[in-house]
């Protein structure tokens, strides 16, 4: 796979429930980004998780992180409706400026 | 809360034109990006800027495109002579400090239609 991709593709829930999302990448890495991009529009930041963390909340979102695996995962809680969007895990380094994203975890949350 | 700001939303170009996207950042941040996301694909790094010059590229980033910050507050994004493959949606960007190791704060984005 390529560096920042998500598992699954897609995901469909009820609202109430918990989505979990993962992401895997290949090279060493400097910090690992979370968006959320609503259809058609732009990207909106999440949460940030450096390669010396494990784990990070906000809100109703949890962030894992284990380096040893290269993976990361999402967690959403007490999902709602509009969480509906696509999730998108990115890739920084210390080598450079770019994020390198995923493919993305389109999840619909059905009320 | 300070945000990156993108114009136009939606520009329509016939092959060969040149668009200019504009972009205006975050105003306290130094590093600025341009991204772009073909439509059902992820999305790719074209370019950042720093310090008035270009920083690092991509090879998606050829002697077609070019970036200017022609004033204190405007980062633009110049296709010279479009093609249909430009058809995408471009994304402005801009961090405080280096891209690799900060937030990026991304722009609402131009979605680009070339015929």
């Amino acid at each position: 796979s390529q560096q920042g991709e998500e598992d699954p593709q897609a995901l469909s829930i009820q609202e109430g429930e918990n989505a979990t999302m993962n992401c895997s990448y290949k090279t060493s890495i400097n910090n690992l980004q979370w968006y959320r991009q609503n259809s058609g529009r732009g990207l909106v930041h999440l949460i940030l998780i450096r390669s010396n963390e494990r784990e990070k909340h906000s809100g109703r979102l949890r962030v894992t992180l284990d380096t040893s695996k290269k993976s990361s995962s999402l967690l959403i809680t007490a999902s709602r409706a509009a969480d509906t969007a696509s999730y998108f895990c990115a890739t920084g380094s210390n080598a450079g400026n770019m994020l390198t994203f995923g493919g993305g975890t389109r999840l619909m949350v059905k009320p | 809360e300070p945000e990156v700001t993108q114009t136009p939303s939606h520009q329509v170009t016939q092959m060969g034109q040149e668009v200019i996207l504009r972009c205006v950042p975050i105003s306290n941040h130094l590093y600025f990006y341009w991204y772009r996301q073909i439509l059902g694909q992820k999305v790719e790094f074209l370019v950042s800027f720093y310090n008035n010059e270009i920083s690092e590229k991509s090879e998606i980033f050829d002697d077609q495109f070019s970036v200017e910050r022609p004033d204190g507050s405007n980062f633009t994004l110049k296709i010279r002579s479009t093609k249909l493959e430009d058809s995408a949606m471009y994304f402005c960007a801009s961090s405080e400090l280096q891209g690799g190791t900060d937030t990026q704060y991304f722009g609402p984005g131009t979605r680009l239609t070339v015929l």
